[in-house]
């Protein structure tokens, strides 16, 4: 079946530094992307999404890139505060269910005061 | 709104027992999913709803029974417990079927002895 996964589980950066978490995912006929943020102890929420039609999107704080070509996602945080501590995850659509989805695994993210 | 809850926030179980695992969303959100999460592993989905008595299955049913009487409520029941079954379970809600912007519950840490 298709797959959703994570280059890396953890990453540890700086206070203040940039941070970029990617996603790769197999099914080259999905359409839509969502990044997800998973506090410790809490239910995953919502942070971005991206429809295949977009190379970029931006939100406060992150962007997400897509590169179709090479089936790639990307989340980059700018200026990365201690609350963005989380595990971070991509997920993408089943086809034709609907609200279902694949999830990755995620990267757990440590920011370091 | 209170959003998503989800009750208990623990529960330990024996094997054989069976319990209720209840979720409630107060946004009239027509579709609502119970997802477990397990280390190393992505959310995967247990049972769906597309609205009030209807529902599905998901990827992992087995073992699992659920019910829709009402637009708010969504229990998810264990019937007779396994240790395979211990887990971190997730509710999720989302306005329509085809809404993609899920809203996660805070989560239950079920554990079968």
């Amino acid at each position: 079946g298709e797959s959703v996964g994570l280059h890396l589980p953890t990453l540890s950066v700086q206070e203040g530094d940039n941070s970029i978490i990617n996603c790769a995912y197999s099914n080259s006929a999905s359409d839509y992307f969502i990044w997800y943020k998973q506090e410790s102890g809490k239910g995953p929420q919502f942070i971005i999404d991206i429809r295949s039609n977009m190379d970029k999107r931006q939100g406060q704080r992150v962007t997400v890139l897509l590169n179709k070509t090479v089936k790639h996602l990307s989340l980059q945080i700018a200026a990365t505060q201690p609350g963005d501590s989380a595990v971070y995850f991509c997920a993408e659509p089943t086809p034709n269910t609907g609200n279902q989805f694949y999830f990755g695994t995620g990267t757990s993210l440590t920011v370091i005061p | 709104n209170a959003g998503v809850t989800q009750t208990p926030k623990f529960q330990v179980l024996k094997t054989g027992q069976s319990m209720t695992l209840q979720c409630a969303q107060d946004m009239n959100h027509e579709y609502m999913s119970w997802y477990r999460q397990d280390p190393g592993m992505g959310l995967r989905l247990i049972h769906y709803s597309v609205g009030a008595g209807i529902t599905d299955q998901g990827e992992v049913p087995n073992g699992y029974n659920v019910s829709r009487s009402t637009t708010e409520d969504f229990p998810l029941r264990l019937l007779s417990a396994a240790p395979s079954q211990t887990s971190v379970y997730f509710c999720a809600s989302s306005y329509s079927w085809g809404s993609y912007e899920q809203y996660f519950g805070p989560g239950t840490r079920l554990t079968v002895t």
